[in-house]
């Protein structure tokens, strides 16, 4: 059964406006949250994370945010750009081991 | 450069041959992992390892196996691969347990 789920496959947003991506997780035990980027035929990219201590962690346009009593992990890209056009994974450990979404590919247009 | 090197990066076996795949990061990193990309399930882990002798399993352990016998590689091995076996795979390495994983470009292994 999936524990992370990113239930938009897809996302398309203007250049310059925000973009929001959105994941649910079931298991109360994750402690750690983050971010990936992917682009085609290549591994994926580390954008940002969040511990389950905090509520929102940014880095210059990206910022995480994280519901806890929801379950509920949000990533912001604000001002979206052309280049952002990827797909997103988020990501969410217990220890050592980690657990993904499917991916949410992000279209930014021009 | 900081990278994770995986190789091949393509294989197209038979049912039952045995293959390694490896993986070598030049980081000096505690951490590595071996995950499954599959459509519509993400990416999954396999195994991984803490430090050098050091391993455990993943989310989807089984058919593969494992070795740390250096800090830097960290091969997978299936030992009679199958057709569900069939998928992108990727390494990926971190000097922290807490934080994000530097990844390979990928296997994209095909059993037929």
């Amino acid at each position: 059964d999936q524990q992370v789920k990113q239930n938009s496959p897809s996302l398309s947003v203007q250049e310059g406006r925000i973009s929001i991506l959105n994941c649910d997780y079931t298991n109360s035990m994750f402690d750690y949250f983050l971010w990936y980027k992917k682009y085609p035929a290549e591994g994926p990219t580390f954008l940002i994370s969040i511990s389950s201590i905090k509520d929102k962690n940014e880095d210059g346009r990206f910022t995480v945010f994280l519901n806890k009593s929801a379950k509920h992990l949000s990533l912001h890209i604000v001002p979206s750009q052309p280049g952002d056009s990827a797909v997103y994974f988020c990501a969410a450990s217990t220890g050592n081991q980690f657990y993904f979404g499917t991916g949410t590919s992000l279209t930014v247009i021009p | 450069e900081a990278q994770v090197t995986q190789n091949p990066r393509y294989l197209i076996t038979v049912t039952g041959k045995k293959l390694t795949v490896t993986c070598s990061q030049n980081m000096n990193h505690e951490y590595m992992s071996w995950y499954r990309q599959d459509p519509g399930l993400g990416l999954r882990q396999i195994y991984y390892s803490m430090n050098v002798e050091v391993t455990d399993k993943g989310d989807v352990p089984e058919g593969y196996k494992v070795s740390r016998k250096e800090k830097r590689n960290f091969p997978l091995i299936l030992e009679s691969p199958s057709p569900n076996q069939t998928s992108l795979y990727f390494c990926a390495s971190s000097g922290s347990f807490n934080y994000g994983y530097t990844f390979g470009s990928g296997t994209r292994l095909t059993v037929v």
